[in-house]
């Protein structure tokens, strides 16, 4: 079956601009997060949907971030103005779920490297 | 503030030794750790994950400890391989709240196995 896919792989972008980047889930996977990777860091929780809950915010580094899910479907992330501090790898991840005990296993796509130039 | 400390940032191992990663936490709300792998190019991957109610869990040649009491976790390799040589993540994640099932990751550890 597809796994979580992610679009663009690769966007260069001048700073100032704004940008757009999509994450298409596993089918039936009602939680999605978006990381950012820095390179040679660990991953750095954004944001997280589950269901049609309010997604959890906490993780966004400005209000120049902002990202939507349409139902538990593809999920857009934008930067706007972005800046050469933007530059990374923006990862998507979906899983089932997390309700009880259930496996919270999260599934990756491959990421999305972003450069501001 | 990292929720989730891993060491060491880098590891080199020969083919055949045993490679060892280490992780401490300090939230007690954590229940489940699990470990990730990455390959360049890739997103990362789940290697093996625990719950807190165990104190070890071996999947083939990987095997996680668990130290409630110190709040660490390792994962050990054995007979590490080349084509183990990837970036390793710990994580953790909590288990009530708004925050529930989003993962809080170490900063990794670059493996790599000499042949």
């Amino acid at each position: 079956g597809a796994g979580v896919s992610q679009s663009p792989s690769n966007k260069v972008t001048e700073k100032g601009k704004d940008v757009e980047l999509r994450c298409d889930p596993i089918s039936g996977h009602t939680a999605l997060y978006w990381y950012r990777q820095r390179l040679g860091q660990g991953l750095e929780f954004l944001i997280y949907f589950q269901g049609n809950s309010a997604p959890d915010k906490s993780g966004l580094p400005s209000d120049r971030f902002s990202a939507e899910r349409t139902g538990e479907s593809v999920s857009t992330l934008t930067i706007q103005r972005t800046q050469q501090e933007d530059s990374a790898v923006y990862l998507c991840a979906s899983s089932p779920g997390t309700s009880g005990r259930a496996s919270n296993e999260q599934f990756f796509g491959p990421g999305t490297r972003l450069t501001v130039l | 503030q990292q929720q989730v400390k891993q060491s060491p940032q880098s590891l080199i191992v020969q083919k055949g030794g045993i490679s060892i990663i280490n992780c401490a936490y300090e939230n007690t709300a954590f229940d489940y750790f699990p470990w990730y792998q990455q390959f360049p190019g890739k997103g990362p991957a789940l290697l093996i994950a625990i719950r807190p109610d165990v104190s070890e869990k071996k999947e083939g040649r990987f095997t996680i400890s668990f130290n409630k009491s110190a709040k660490q976790f390792s994962l050990h390799i054995m007979d590490s391989q080349p084509g183990d040589s990837a970036t390793y993540f710990c994580a953790a994640s909590i288990k009530w709240g708004s925050t529930l099932g989003r993962l809080y990751f170490g900063r990794g550890t670059q493996l790599t196995v000499w042949p």
